[in-house]
């Protein structure tokens, strides 16, 4: 019963490097999404993707890539890190017209 | 254009007082409204949601109301707890297009004191 899994959970970059925040569901889920929480922000739409192959920009994609290429999982990769991509990160699934499962986040500290 | 507000960013009340959360959208094209709560270092879960045909939706002690014409939904918890204590997100979508999206608030956080 797994649900949205998100790894890793805590993750420290220096500035320019790159790296890969995993999600997976195992739901069938066709929907998934990524946003980003910081204070005051509330939870910011970064990419989402309605099946395999199909992904878009959100609210904040500057800086960020996703790809889908399987209906189960759901990468986002951080080109660059940047001190402005400091923030927790959340994966979510759904499937059309139900309530979205998000994962337990990645804490990820850009210095 | 932040297309939902949540325009108290804390609330505090008395254990088993009753609590209310207020948010606001602008996009017309939204046809339902979800409410997440989350605690501290974990994901935001699913509380209740309401379609926008409907004017109230209850589950147990948490309500939501939605004033269509105002744009204006309210979630209501009584009597309010002290693990009631979170932050409570508003969330929109449109159901009726091909994405599936939600939009977030910014979130209230509720402190319930016993």
């Amino acid at each position: 019963n797994a649900g949205v899994t998100q790894t890793p959970k805590f993750q420290v970059l220096k500035t320019g490097q790159s790296m890969t925040l995993q999600c997976a569901q195992d739901m069938n889920h066709e929907y998934m999404s990524w946003y980003r929480q910081d204070p005051g922000m509330g939870l910011r739409l970064i990419h989402y993707s309605v099946g395999a192959g199909i992904t878009d920009q959100g609210e904040v994609p500057n800086g960020y890539n996703v790809s889908r290429s399987t209906t189960e999982d759901f990468p986002l990769r951080l080109l660059s890190a940047a001190p402005s991509q400091t923030s927790v990160y959340f994966c979510a699934s759904s499937s059309k017209r139900t309530r979205a499962f998000f994962g337990q986040g990645t804490r990820l500290t850009v210095v | 254009d932040q297309q939902v507000k949540q325009n108290s960013p804390s609330l505090s009340v008395q254990e088993g007082r009753i609590s209310i959360l207020n948010c606001d959208y602008t996009n017309s094209m939204f046809d339902y409204f979800l409410w997440y709560k989350k605690y501290p270092a974990e994901g935001p879960t699913f509380l209740i949601s309401i379609s926008s045909i409907k004017d109230k939706n209850e589950d147990g002690r948490f309500t939501v109301f939605l004033n269509k014409s105002a744009k204006h939904l309210s979630l209501h918890i009584v009597p309010s707890q002290p693990g009631d204590s979170a932050v409570y997100f508003c969330a929109a979508v449109n159901y009726g297009g091909a994405t599936n999206k939600l939009i977030f608030g910014t979130g209230t956080l509720l402190a319930v004191q016993p």
